[in-house]
């Protein structure tokens, strides 16, 4: 079964520290996608990025950065000198080749004080 | 904005009534899904289809029910409401040959009273 796994419910930093999100997932396919997702106070969800399980290549974009690591089933995201306008709950998901809805962590509640 | 509409965006209604949701997905997307947010649940994913099949279920309960329309639009049914239906219902969809990479449109939330 497929499992997404966010430890951290809340995370709170000073504006322009970097600030790490953990993901943790299971899933018995060798095929499979993760996402992260923003959700900010307004309700709304924005995709940030998908990856797929056959390219660990870490990516940048801008401040932020995911860290894909098969060996600890982890897909970490980092945002870099952060900001006010980051403050929003954070979601971790995962797909499946044959099964494509997604499955989402419990969201990770960041909170970015000027 | 993610080119996903949904209407309404608030709806207040009693226990034991019947309201509709409606989702209008990208252009061109076949695909729409259908998520359920509750505090106590988080983000479930309900039921998705795919041009007007059903093609997947979740944690829906029988008192729902969806269907996609030939012009891909999609109404989830949500009947004899309790007041744990409360929620934030989001549409999402996504388009072929990706269908893992889905957008979501800005959500219905539901207050039963």
């Amino acid at each position: 079964a497929q499992k997404v796994t966010q430890a951290q419910t809340e995370i709170s930093v000073v504006e322009k520290e970097d600030v790490t999100l953990d993901c943790v997932y299971e899933t018995r396919d060798t095929t499979y996608y993760l996402f992260w997702y923003k959700q900010p106070p307004s309700g709304e969800l924005v995709f940030l990025i998908r990856r797929n399980s056959f390219d660990e290549q870490n990516e940048i974009s801008g401040r932020y950065s995911w860290n894909f690591q098969k060996s600890t089933s982890s897909f970490n995201f980092t945002i870099t000198a952060s900001q006010v306008v980051d403050s929003a709950v954070y979601f971790c998901a995962l797909s499946e080749l044959k099964n494509t809805p997604l499955v989402f962590g419990k969201g990770t509640r960041l909170s970015v004080i000027a | 904005d993610s080119g996903v509409t949904q209407t309404p965006k608030h709806l207040i209604t009693a226990t034991g009534q019947r309201v509709t949701l409606r989702c209008s997905p990208r252009s061109g997307d076949l695909s729409v899904y259908w998520y359920q947010q509750s505090l106590d649940q988080g983000l479930q994913f309900l039921i998705q289809y795919y041009n007007g099949e059903e093609r997947a279920k979740g944690n829906i309960l029988e008192r729902f029910s969806a269907q996609q329309f030939p012009d891909l639009h999609s109404e989830l049914n949500l009947s004899s409401l309790e007041l744990g239906d409360s929620a934030l219902y989001f549409c999402a969809s996504s388009p072929p040959p990706a269908p893992h990479e889905q957008y979501f449109g800005p959500g219905t939330r539901l207050t039963v009273t």
